[in-house]
């Protein structure tokens, strides 16, 4: 099956500092993709939907200024977590959606602030 | 408008016994349905797809599920649990294509004691 990759695995940063998180597909293109975020012991949560060259379509009740999301090309995506708190502490998930709506989801961001 | 609903947010099973997790959807249109399975701190991982041929869909690990729309069921079978299945599995549906958003269930917990 396809590859979407997520990097980094885990962070830990300060209260007040930016973190990007990248998703990639390795070996297709994907003009869209999605991000979630996901609770302890709670299903996906959609943040927002990624669109290759143009905006990204956020999920009501999604701020905008603090998840910026960036799809420059066909095989990635970019989540910027800004000024971040302890209650972003989560994780976060992209996908990437194959040709007939399957998902291809990348391994998971962890991310703790302190 | 598409949801998904899965009965029992924890099942436990013994090692060799069925597995049974249920999943009902609801959508307008006709659907596109998925299981994944997710291991802790990790992302989801595809199990099975019905995209409207084979009701009857066989996955990967020996999982299989079958689509059957006078019950609007797609209930994730296997005849003989192992210890390596316990996870947590979600059902999806979407309405095909690549842009489209896949709606999550709450998820259901799979314990297997030995």
């Amino acid at each position: 099956g396809a590859v979407v990759s997520q990097h980094p695995s885990w962070v830990i940063c300060k209260s007040g500092t930016s973190v990007k998180i990248e998703c990639r597909s390795l070996d297709f293109q994907a003009t869209t993709m999605f991000w979630y975020r996901q609770f302890p012991k709670q299903s996906l949560m959609l943040m927002a939907t990624s669109n290759e060259g143009s905006k990204a379509t956020y999920e009501q009740g999604v701020e905008k200024d603090k998840f910026l999301i960036n799809h420059a090309s066909l095989t990635l995506s970019t989540l910027t977590v800004t000024s971040a708190h302890p209650e972003d502490s989560s994780f976060y998930i992209c996908s990437a959606m194959g040709q007939i709506g399957e998902a291809f989801f990348g391994q998971g961001t962890r991310l703790t602030v302190v | 408008a598409q949801s998904v609903t899965q009965l029992g947010s924890h099942v436990s099973v013994s090692e060799g016994a069925l597995v049974l997790l249920r999943c009902n959807y609801s959508s307008s249109v006709p659907p596109y349905l998925f299981w994944y399975v997710q291991y802790p701190n990790q992302g989801l991982q595809l199990l099975l797809k019905y995209t409207s041929a084979a009701t009857l869909v066989k996955g990967i690990n020996g999982f299989e599920a079958e689509f059957k729309k006078s019950e609007t069921s797609f209930h994730l079978t296997k005849p003989s649990a192992h210890m390596s299945d316990a996870a947590e599995y979600f059902c999806a549906v979407t309405s095909g294509g690549a842009t489209n958003k896949l709606i999550f269930g709450t998820g259901t917990l799979l314990a297997v004691q030995p």
